[in-house]
């Protein structure tokens, strides 16, 4: 079947400007998780959901990050006022359930913050 | 100190030879254990869970040691296919997530 679609694959955007990365998890997983990967880095967990509310959102780095989840399924990650320290791959991962510790992860969106 | 600690290499062997990568994670709690690769510009894929009494998966074997909180990789006859990131991931059930160590490369040359 599908697995984890994330979009755009590629993201160039200029200092300041807002930014929706968009996960489409595999049909069926009520649990979706998005990470972020810095070069030369293993990916570190921004945010979890649970259905369509954010059960642990203890890794976004500060208030210009935000996730939603509002019908269960797809999510967006929405940045505003980027910085060039937000340059990274952010990945979409989703699972069975939260007590199911496989995570199925996405292609990731690379964004590059000019 | 990191949750989860890795040697990053880069590892370079030749084809057929056995190489072997550990890690080390601080929390006590934690429940699962992984090993994943990663391609270069590729996600995370599951390479192996790691359990206490080692599992084997073809040339992959992996080690747990709960009281030194230790996990290690063996990978036997390398192929230059084997050429990737290997990452030790360690799953703490009270907080629901995956808590990556920073990865270790490996290059394996003809």
């Amino acid at each position: 079947g599908a697995g984890v679609s994330q979009t755009p694959s590629n993201k160039v955007t200029e200092k300041g400007k807002y930014v929706e990365l968009r996960c489409d998890p595999i049909s069926g997983h009520t649990a979706l998780y998005w990470y972020r990967q810095s070069l030369g880095q293993g990916p570190e967990f921004l945010i979890y959901f649970q259905g369509t509310g954010a059960a642990d959102d203890s890794g976004l780095p500060n208030d210009r990050f935000f996730a939603v989840r509002p019908e269960g399924s797809v999510s967006t990650l929405k940045i505003q006022r980027t910085e060039r320290g937000d340059s990274a791959v952010y990945l979409c991962a989703s699972s069975l359930s939260v007590s199911t510790d496989t995570q199925y992860f996405g292609p990731g969106t690379r964004l590059t913050v000019l | 100190r990191k949750e989860v600690e890795q040697d990053p290499g880069p590892f370079n062997v030749p084809e057929g030879a056995t190489v072997a990568f550990n890690c080390t994670y601080s929390n006590s709690a934690s429940q699962s254990f992984f090993w994943y690769r990663q391609d270069c510009r590729k996600e995370p894929k599951l390479l192996m869970s790691v359990y206490s009494s080692g599992n084997e998966d073809g040339r992959f074997t992996a080690q747990l040691n709960r009281a030194s909180q230790y996990i290690s990789l063996l990978i036997r006859d390398s192929k230059l296919s084997d050429s990737a990131t290997y990452l030790c991931v360690v799953f703490s059930g009270g907080y629901n997530k995956l808590i990556f160590g920073a990865g270790t490369r490996l290059a394996v040359h003809p």
